[in-house]
């Protein structure tokens, strides 16, 4: 059973289309991430949704939009995609600890891998 | 602002051989300290958690440490295989985010 799943893996697309990656998880996990890691492999937080509230945005142009339908699930919109977009994205997801705080093992999705030509 | 570096950005070693994966991260105010694995093409796979509190944690042949006064942390690898080649990234959770390193490309060699 897979714990964080992404779809599409591959997404390959015109500059200024829209396009949404969707995560699910299946692990109960109150907390849920996306990152992004660039053509240099390094990976950098974009956004952090805890039971469905946004509390983490790292100054992500207003074009991602996230969207959180319920806990296990959070989707990744696009608009107007760009050539810097070019990445893959992985969607994370994690269990706050008993005391409070983001304190537990962040699980990884397979990634998105978004070509934008 | 958080950073994280890690050295050496490769290594290549012969398989039998221990080896020492260094980590440094400039803010020590951290919930905890992240050590992942990660193949080419693939996603990140947990390898260790070291809590703020801890000192190090072991899984197998592998073993972490924490410092968080000097704002290093090593993973170190014993008895090295092939299937140990990988990218090795580290972590440090500042609040609901990890600040990753650029990681550590290893390959053991058979």
């Amino acid at each position: 059973d897979t714990a964080v799943s992404q779809t599409p893996k591959y997404l390959v697309t015109q500059m200024g289309n829209d396009k949404s990656i969707k995560c699910e998880q299946n692990l109960g996990h109150d907390t849920m991430y996306w990152y992004k890691q660039d053509s240099k492999k390094f990976l950098k937080i974009m956004f952090s949704y805890n039971n469905k509230e946004l509390i983490i945005n790292e100054t992500v142009p207003n074009r991602f939009s996230p969207k959180s339908p319920d806990k296990a699930h959070l989707n990744l919109h696009i608009n107007s995609l760009e050539l810097g977009d070019s990445a893959v994205y992985f969607c994370a997801s994690s269990q706050e600890s008993l005391a409070g705080g983001p304190e537990e093992t962040q699980y990884f999705g397979p990634g998105t891998r978004l070509l934008v030509l | 602002k958080q950073e994280v570096t890690q050295i050496p950005a490769a290594l290549s070693v012969p398989e039998g051989e221990n080896l020492v994966l260094n980590c440094s991260f400039t803010d020590s105010a951290i919930y905890n300290l992240q050590w992942f694995r990660q193949d080419p093409g693939k996603g990140l796979t947990s390898l260790l958690l070291i809590q703020s509190s801890q000192r190090e944690q072991t899984s197998g042949r592998l073993n972490a440490s924490l410092d968080k006064s000097s704002g290093r942390s090593t993973l170190y690898i014993a008895a090295s295989q092939p299937g140990d080649s990988a990218t090795y990234l580290c972590a440090a959770d500042s609040s609901y985010k990890l600040i990753f390193g650029s990681g550590t490309r290893l390959l053991v060699r058979p």
